[in-house]
């Protein structure tokens, strides 16, 4: 079966340290990853958009990575800080064509001072 | 710019009663999304919209759920008898078209939290 995955325990970092989530699917041939933030009670905010054939993207204290042959994307954000706390949710879209976004369940990031 | 606009916010109704959700896509932005998160789960498609017209519809529970876009610009979501598991933040987001969502990500809005009880 199609799955994306990410992990759902909450990930708890310490403030300028750097936080790394994870993103894995299965059954799924993406031609772009895409990472979205979600504060409470708001809806997701995009941040980042990496094609299969670029590894790695950066954007400001964000990184992004895209291993097609593992299946994974990996979203970095160094220097975190308290503010940087909230979901952070992963989304491929699942064919060339559809230009539909398929979400991962995301996962929650709490930075502490 | 102006943002996603969706109305109400909040909306508690007993199960079997009728609903409906508004959404106004940012000013150009031809492709209009539906989508319907969980509590504690990432956003699920429930239908796409192509200016006036349905792209896919796939996910969405016709037996109860309807949505349509009429003039392709604003559009309402609605739910016929509602049941409890219809509990969720119901998503709208939109992009300029098919194929700038890949490249400039997708504007969502706030969302309407749904209460069936």
């Amino acid at each position: 079966s199609q799955k994306i995955e990410q992990n759902s325990e909450a990930l708890n970092i310490q403030e300028g340290k750097t936080a790394t989530l994870t993103c894995n699917y299965t059954n799924y041939s993406p031609a772009y990853l895409q990472w979205y933030r979600q504060d409470p009670g708001r809806g997701p905010v995009f941040l980042l958009l990496i094609r299969e054939n670029e590894k790695e993207k950066r954007k400001e204290r964000l990184k992004v990575t895209f291993d097609t042959t593992l299946k994974q994307s990996l979203f970095h954000i160094t220097a975190s800080q308290p503010a940087d706390s909230a979901t952070y949710l992963c989304a491929l879209d699942p064919s060339y064509n559809t230009d539909k976004l398929i979400f991962g369940t995301g996962t929650r990031l709490q930075v502490f001072p | 710019e102006a943002g996603v606009a969706q109305s109400p916010r909040y909306k508690i109704i007993e199960k079997r009663q009728s609903v409906a959700f508004w959404c106004n896509p940012i000013s150009g932005h031809a492709t209009l999304y539906w989508y319907q998160q969980i509590l504690g789960q990432g956003p699920k498609l429930l239908i796409q919209f192509q200016n006036n017209g349905v792209v896919d519809d796939s996910q969405l529970p016709k037996d109860r759920f309807s949505a349509e876009r009429l003039k392709g610009v604003d559009s309402t979501l609605k739910i016929q008898p509602a049941k409890l598991e219809d509990s969720a933040v119901y998503l709208c987001a939109s992009s300029l078209g098919l194929g700038a969502g890949r490249s400039d990500g997708y504007t969502f809005g706030s969302g309407t939290r749904l209460t069936v009880v």
